[in-house]
């Protein structure tokens, strides 16, 4: 069965980076593209991009473009986030989700989510 | 992009029927026919309940359908249960994502 499971919580100072890990199993990891989604508390989702494990291209939301890293392994079929100076509002739990099997699969369409991470950045 | 607007809460008794809207605009919404919702219970990760405006992933209950007008879409949950009463959350897909603001629904 198809599991995207996460690195655990972290607490960040401001300015500082985190790097989430999202591992795959159950499924080709090249075979689908991996994205990644945010939700500050109480708050809505947040699309933050893509990246294409087969190749490594990316494309990242205009919001993010900057500050976001997204890289992969496929050795270990794990995909990476990089949030580089971190603010108080990127406190979030940040998830990876893979696209729903009949999407395109640069759409944001999600049928597999992992359990989610939450990043605290706090001084 | 701007957050799709969805009403903050809707409510319901069981057996009956709610309907959540989600505003967008030609550039989401309205201009493509690539529309899902997703249901979020507390403490866990969203779960696809329609895509492409009004198809249901496999496993999900017919009470819950979605339609489109211009450039505005719809969740109807009918028959409305218990285990209904999440976070629901719309979504345009066209290329990039576009969330909505999300809707609480309570089963009175």
């Amino acid at each position: 069965q198809v599991q995207l499971v996460q690195s655990g919580a972290e607490v960040k100072k401001p300015g500082a980076s985190v790097k989430v890990s999202c591992k795959a199993s159950g499924y080709t990891f090249t075979g689908y593209y991996m994205h990644w989604v945010r939700q500050a508390p109480g708050q809505g989702l947040e699309w933050m991009g893509w990246i294409n494990p087969n190749s490594g291209g990316t494309n990242y939301a205009q919001k993010f473009q900057g500050r976001v890293t997204m890289t992969r392994d496929t050795s270990i079929s794990t995909a990476y986030m990089e949030l580089n100076r971190l603010r108080s509002d990127d406190t979030a739990v940040y998830y990876c989700a893979r696209p729903y099997i009949v999407a395109a699969p640069a759409d944001p369409l999600f049928d597999y989510w992992g359990q989610g991470t939450l990043v605290t950045v706090s001084s | 992009q701007s957050a799709l607007t969805q009403p903050r809460s809707v409510s319901g008794s069981p057996g009956q029927s709610v309907t959540i809207s989600c505003t967008g605009t030609s550039s989401d919404v309205g201009g493509y026919n690539y529309v899902s919702w997703y249901q979020q219970h507390p403490g866990k990760a969203p779960k696809l309940m329609i895509y492409d405006v009004s198809k249901r992933p496999s496993g999900v209950p017919d009470r819950f359908s979605g339609s489109k007008s211009g450039n505005t879409a719809s969740l109807t949950i009918s028959g409305l249960q218990a285990e209904d009463e999440a976070d629901y959350y719309c979504c345009s897909y066209a290329g990039s994502g576009v969330f909505g603001t999300g809707t609480k629904v309570t089963v009175l």
